[in-house]
């Protein structure tokens, strides 16, 4: 069975920082490329970044370019976020999801449970 | 980036009722758009991907149609598992984007 389980969201200030860490199992975690999307509170869903499955290829919102890092560790078969200058605006609750991709394109198959991010002072 | 909107925002349905929801495109997409269904504090679940195709294990009577710029998700029989909030999602850029969302509710 596919499981995606993201941990370490919390409550942190405005300008603090935090890790986002997804722990995959039930698949060839290294095969696939792998996204961050986004989802505020009562609000819709905001795609945050990408990672192809050898890392050679990230891309970033534009909401996040410059403060947030992607990255993954094919041999733990984990993904992780790393999140600076954390703004007020960050906070939602932080998805990992696999791409499943065909014809060059790939789309969100499978999602983890979420883990939510507070940014307050 | 491409924007996408839904329709309606909010629907009110009854259990047995054919319900429609749109999804329309800034530009042509040509099928790479997916359907998402979300229930409260659980995550998006992929109902159709590549515009009507129907992910394993959905019901079969959630259809999907439409290319280009313009598509529907259709629930042919609404069940009372269905009530949720759905979201349509293009992914002919790398740059993902979602509709607004449509939140069906019981009439």
């Amino acid at each position: 069975e596919v499981q995606l389980v993201e941990s370490g969201g919390g409550l942190v200030q405005p300008g603090g920082s935090l890790r986002l860490s997804c722990a995959a199992s039930g698949f060839t975690f290294s095969s696939y490329s792998m996204n961050w999307v986004r989802q505020a509170p009562g609000k819709g869903l905001e795609w945050v970044s990408y990672i192809s499955s050898r890392s050679d290829t990230i891309y970033y919102a534009d909401s996040v370019k410059g403060r947030f890092t992607i990255f993954r560790d094919n041999g733990k078969n984990s993904l992780y976020l790393q999140m600076n200058s954390l703004r007020v605006e960050d906070t939602a609750v932080y998805y990992c999801a696999i791409g499943y991709c065909s014809g060059g394109t790939c789309y969100p198959g499978h999602w983890g449970q979420g883990t939510l991010v507070t940014v307050s002072s | 980036d491409i924007q996408m909107t839904q329709s309606p925002s909010t629907l009110s349905a009854s259990v047995g009722d054919r319900v429609t929801i749109t999804c329309r495109a800034s530009q042509s997409i040509s099928s790479w758009l997916a359907w998402y269904q979300q229930k409260p504090g659980k995550a998006p679940k992929v109902l159709i991907y590549k515009a009507s195709s129907l992910e394993s294990g959905v019901p079969s009577r959630f259809s999907g149609s439409g290319s280009g710029a313009e598509f529907t998700l259709t629930i042919s029989s609404l069940q009372p598992d269905d009530f949720a909030t759905y979201y349509c999602q293009q992914y002919n850029s790398y740059r993902w984007t979602f509709g607004q969302g449509t939140k069906v509710e019981i009439k």
